[in-house]
């Protein structure tokens, strides 16, 4: 079982604060997955990152791949109250995804 | 609009009655998995399929099995609901393919008393 910790596993900021999650495992994955997922509701896909050393943004949100295609973190940047929700890391062997242990971030107006 | 749909978002069972969870995609995707969600341990994947008939077990295929005679469906069966089987079983499917999206459904929250 390939084991993806996230740190930290709650967040609560104030709006316009940055904020970073971490996703580690000692495993390689050939890709890694960011998803968001609200209360009440499935995952939903934020990004995909392929090759190491990867960086991919997506307006306030940036996203990096490991080197070593371990780990990779979560930047949100001026953190507004609509990013809060359940952030899920997902490391991919082969067809199936493993997915992290979450962290619930909450954003106080 | 993609859809994964599934059958029930709350259900309250009694231990030892059987259990059907059901899983429907409309967007002909290969893949399909159901997951179990319990706090602090993030998704932890319990079968997966992927082709009609196909199944592979996950990390805690133990007390569930699963059921795919159609491409788009794709269940879940407790044989003998427990209480330690309470939890939000969530249905995802996706393209074949190593890094296409998963698809999620909304969840079931199951509670076995």
């Amino acid at each position: 079982t390939q084991l993806l910790e996230q740190s930290p596993q709650f967040l609560s900021i104030q709006e316009g604060e940055n904020l970073t999650v971490y996703c580690n495992s000692s495993s390689v994955f050939s890709s890694l997955q960011w998803y968001r997922q609200e209360p009440g509701e499935g995952p939903v896909l934020l990004v995909t990152v392929v090759t190491g050393g990867e960086v991919k943004k997506l307006k306030r949100l940036t996203f990096q791949f490991g080197d070593a295609r371990k780990d990779s973190s979560l930047h949100i940047t001026a953190a507004q109250p609509g990013d809060t929700g359940l952030y899920l890391c997902a490391g991919a062997v082969g067809n199936q995804f493993y997915f992290g242990t979450g962290t619930s971030l909450t954003v106080i107006p | 609009d993609v859809k994964v749909t599934q059958s029930s978002r709350y259900l309250v069972k009694r231990t030892g009655e059987k259990v059907f969870l059901e899983c429907v995609q409309d967007m002909d995707h290969e893949n399909m998995f159901w997951y179990r969600q319990d706090p602090g341990l993030g998704l932890r994947l319990i079968y997966f399929s992927y082709d009609v008939k196909m199944k592979e077990k996950g990390d805690i295929p133990e007390g569930y099995s699963v059921s795919r005679e159609k491409k788009e469906r794709f269940s879940l069966i407790l044989e003998s609901a427990s209480t330690n089987q309470t939890s939000m079983y969530l249905c995802a499917s996706k393209l074949g393919g190593a890094n296409n999206e998963q698809f999620f459904g909304p969840g079931t929250r199951l509670t076995v008393l």
